[in-house]
């Protein structure tokens, strides 16, 4: 089946010093959505990447989308203790009309300030 | 504001006990997940249901069943707990913002002892 691979599994920063984290599809994706959880909280929609070669930015945040929709990124810049937390990234189950998701399984980001 | 609710956000049970996971959303949508969260396992997809009284198995549904009676409302049950059981829980919905991406409730941390 669809899988979905992160990298790394964690990972631990000096505030101030950059992040990133790797996505890798089995499979081509229509779509790529980012989502972000806090320490004892829930995963919180970021974004998402729909097209080849898409890249997209949120303030220190830079999502990109590769060339054969297989995989994907997100870099940090300059980390701060508010980016705590794991990193999820998640494709669509292929299917029409499918909501579905596969998540792979997170970066956790630690901080030390 | 939306809203999705999960009737717990703290439960323990004991081995063999049948427990029912509760979750609300408001946002009127057909589609409504369950998964479950283990360290070093992200979030993996027990149940969905596309529609009142429809359900699929995700990828883990040994040990499970769902029951959608209401559009609204999305239940988990654990038939006969096991300690293996004792996870987070997160049900999600749909948010129809144009992305499409799920909107999760709080979680629910069960501990089956």
């Amino acid at each position: 089946g669809q899988q979905v691979m992160q990298i790394p599994q964690y990972q631990h920063v000096q505030e101030g010093e950059d992040f990133t984290t790797y996505c890798n599809s089995s499979t081509t994706l229509s779509n790529i959505q980012w989502y972000k959880q806090r320490p004892g909280g829930h995963p919180v929609f970021l974004i998402q990447l729909v097209k080849s070669g898409e890249v997209k930015k949120q303030k220190r945040l830079t999502f990109q989308f590769g060339e054969a929709k297989k995989n994907s990124s997100l870099h940090i810049t300059a980390t701060q203790t508010t980016d705590v937390g794991t990193y999820f990234c998640a494709g669509p189950y292929s299917g029409a009309g499918s909501y579905q998701l596969t998540f792979g399984k997170g970066t956790k980001l630690s901080v030390i300030p | 504001d939306v809203k999705v609710t999960q009737s717990s956000r703290y439960l323990v049970k004991r081995t063999g006990e049948k427990v029912f996971l509760e979750c609300v959303q408001d946002m009127d949508h057909e589609n409504m997940f369950w998964y479950r969260q283990d360290p070093g396992l992200g979030l993996r997809l027990i149940y969905f249901s596309y529609d009142v009284k429809m359900k699929e198995k995700g990828d883990i549904p040994e040990g499970y069943s769902v029951s959608r009676e209401k559009k609204e409302r999305f239940s988990l049950i654990l038939e006969s707990a096991s300690t293996n059981q004792t996870s987070m829980y997160l049900c999600a919905t749909i948010l129809s913002s144009g992305y499409n991406e799920q909107f999760f409730g709080p979680g629910t941390r069960l501990t089956v002892l």
